[in-house]
């Protein structure tokens, strides 16, 4: 089955300042790639994602990367704001009604 | 915060009672899932359903048992047989047609002690 790394499990950086999170993917089928952001106390909600015929995708100030040959994909963010603070979660699936596989999360911090 | 509920939002039960978790979507989604989230180690698959009457074991899906009798409706109950069951329990729905996000619910926690 699908297993997905995700790195780092905490990141703290300044207002302002970027933050990149990385995770890598094991199953070549898996071609759908979502983010998702959870706020103390909230449920997750979907940020960004990308299917496997894109190589990036933005959003403001997030950008999502993937690179297929690598199986691994990145989330950005620039101009980091305290309301960045959050678990963020990458997820691989094949799309469809099929298994979503998520990350361990990331926890940032923006420090203002 | 409509569309996708679950209840209650806390629930605890002493050790070898069965628990049943409620989730209810009002969105029409075909699918729904079931996760369970422990501290570092993310959203784990239970079981997930694609379809009314039908349901597919997840990666973590001993303890558990799910029924889809009703398209609205995807409960989870968990059972004396799971070794660990304290956590904080997500469900999920989505469409799956063209549009693959998951809305979540907003979870329970159950506290077995």
């Amino acid at each position: 089955g699908e297993n997905v790394e995700q790195h780092p499990s905490t990141l703290s950086v300044q207002e302002g300042d970027s933050a990149v999170i990385k995770c890598t993917y094991s199953d070549s089928a898996s071609n759908y790639f979502p983010w998702y952001k959870q706020e103390l106390g909230k449920r997750p909600q979907l940020i960004i994602d990308i299917r496997s015929n894109v190589g990036e995708k933005k959003d403001q100030r997030i950008a999502v990367t993937l690179n297929k040959t690598a199986k691994h994909f990145s989330l950005h963010i620039t101009e980091t704001q305290p309301e960045d603070s959050a678990v963020y979660f990458c997820a691989a699936s094949e799309g469809g009604y099929q298994k979503v596989t998520f990350g361990t999360g990331t926890k940032l911090q923006v420090i203002p | 915060d409509g569309g996708i509920t679950q209840s209650p939002k806390y629930l605890f039960r002493k050790e070898g009672q069965n628990v049943t978790l409620s989730c209810e979507q009002n969105l029409n989604h075909d699918a729904m899932y079931w996760y369970r989230q422990d501290p570092g180690q993310g959203l784990r698959l239970i079981y997930y359903s694609q379809i009314v009457n039908d349901f597919q074991k997840g990666d973590i899906a001993e303890g558990y048992s799910v029924s889809r009798e009703k398209k609205e409706s995807f409960p989870l109950t968990v059972t004396s047989a799971q070794k660990n069951p304290t956590a904080f329990y997500l469900c999920a729905s989505s469409t799956g047609q063209g549009h693959y996000e998951q809305y979540f619910g907003p979870g329970t926690r159950l506290t077995v002690t």
